[in-house]
């Protein structure tokens, strides 16, 4: 059973507009929430995290969102570049951040057309 | 700075030999290790990890073992490689300290199991 969920395997998006990428989960106990981005034969990088007990934490052009009722959170490029063209992971983990067994999602493949 | 070191690149065995690959961490102390796998058409799956030298948790039944034989360097073997082996296999790093210390991975490595 999947216990973090992305459910769009790609996204299109043409340059300078917003990109928002979803993810849903069903473990009640995760409590903290990633965002990895990855480029091709390269592991993925850190991009943005949040904990359960905030609904909002942005970075620059980067904001995720949680909605803890709807077990349901997501990511926000704006604007998009080419550059964010990239395979997204959301991840999940159950211990406050200290403890990183993390459950990632499959991803969503970004492509943002110039 | 911390910098995680991850070989070799591409590797491509035959059924039913060995495999070992190799991880190494350098610009930090005492940090929690992981293997992570990524097969085609999965999300990341964690395979091992570890939190010091000999100290090694399974989280997977499979057909793989870890190691810890020092501090900064994980390695993880196989006697005998199958076909369902392959995939993209991913070490990962992260601080021993509890808060915001998120996963850093390394290029990982791409097992082609033929």
């Amino acid at each position: 059973d999947q216990q973090v969920k992305q459910n769009s395997p790609s996204l299109s998006v043409q340059e300078g507009r917003i990109s928002i990428l979803n993810c849903d989960y069903t473990n009640s106990m995760f409590d903290y929430f990633l965002w990895y981005k990855k480029y091709p034969a390269e592991g993925p990088t850190f991009l943005i995290s949040i904990s359960s007990i905030k609904d909002k934490n942005e970075d620059g052009r980067f904001t995720v969102f949680l909605n803890k009722s709807a077990k349901h959170l997501s990511l926000h490029i704006v604007p998009s570049q080419p550059g964010d063209s990239a395979v997204y992971f959301c991840a999940a983990d159950s211990s406050g951040g200290s403890n990183y067994k993390l459950t990632f999602g499959k991803g969503t493949l970004l492509t943002v057309n110039p | 700075s911390q910098t995680i070191h991850q070989w070799p690149a591409t590797l491509v065995q035959p059924v039913g030999s060995p495999l070992s690959l190799e991880c190494t961490v350098e610009g930090t102390s005492n940090p929690n290790l992981y293997w992570y796998r990524q097969a085609a058409g999965r999300g990341l799956q964690l395979l091992f990890y570890s939190v010091g030298i000999g100290q090694i948790s399974s989280e997977v039944p499979q057909n793989l073992s870890a190691s810890r034989p020092q501090d900064r360097q994980f390695i993880l073997s196989s006697k005998k490689l199958l076909l369902s082996d392959s995939g993209f296999y991913l070490c990962a790093w992260s601080r021993r300290s509890a808060g915001d210390t998120p996963l850093h991975f390394g290029n990982g490595t791409r097992l082609t199991v033929t």
